[in-house]
């Protein structure tokens, strides 16, 4: 099945520590999204990818970092220099064009200690 | 940036017709009106998009107003499982970065039985 997977569902890291965060996509889709989520709010840009070897920062890129160098996978570093880790981080892929929809993970749930 | 603004949150009857407004008095000719929504701690699911006119699927209709400064999304027959957060997304266009998925905080649709 095509699709788009985030893992883990749930982590649990120290204060201090760099987490990375996993997501893959099989849907063959050039753009690649990370999204932030807290208790009652909405989604807010992390970074994004339009290709293969290109990413660019979204609202709230301190802190974070990525990398594509596959255009399948596009997995988010959570620094300690992010003051506030603890919340619910979505995956998308979507085409490139302005005509087609975004396809989200199931998201994971980084709380930190 | 062509941003939304939704109402924080509305009720429906089950069975009858729930309809979500949205605003988007910035959007440029090119952008898209994208609805998705999302239930608690899962991600977004796509259900519907739109330029300039009205678009139905097999889980709801969009109608946008012909100055597309507004949007409103049809449930026709509301079931309890369409309890969740609706997103109006403004998909903006960029020539230096490309396209991006803008979220605002959404509206909490409940289905009352």
């Amino acid at each position: 099945d095509g699709g788009i997977t985030q893992s883990p569902k749930y982590l649990f890291r120290k204060e201090g520590q760099n987490v990375t965060l996993s997501c893959e996509q099989n849907l063959n889709h050039d753009a690649m999204y990370w999204y932030r989520q807290d208790p009652g709010q909405g989604l807010r840009l992390i970074y994004y990818s339009q290709i293969v070897n290109d990413f660019q920062k979204g609202d709230i890129a301190e802190g974070y970092s990525v990398s594509r160098e596959k255009k399948e996978s596009f997995p988010l570093t959570v620094t300690s220099a992010q003051k506030n880790p603890t919340a619910f981080y979505l995956c998308a892929s979507s085409l490139t064009g302005l005509n087609t929809e975004a396809f989200f993970g199931q998201g994971t749930r980084l709380t930190v200690v | 940036d062509a941003k939304t603004t939704q109402p924080p949150s509305m009720d429906c009857a089950e069975g009858r017709a729930a309809n979500l407004p949205c605003n988007h008095s910035t959007i440029s000719g090119n952008e898209y009106v994208y609805w998705y929504r999302q239930i608690h701690s899962q991600g977004p699911q796509y259900i519907i998009h739109g330029l300039k006119n009205n678009e139905t699927n097999e889980m709801a209709s969009l109608i946008i107003t012909e100055d597309r400064k507004s949007s409103t999304l049809i449930l026709p027959h509301a079931t309890l499982r369409d309890t969740a957060v609706y997103y109006c997304i403004v998909r903006v266009a960029r020539l230096s970065t490309g396209n991006q998925f803008y979220f605002g905080t959404g509206t909490s649709l409940t289905v009352i039985p």
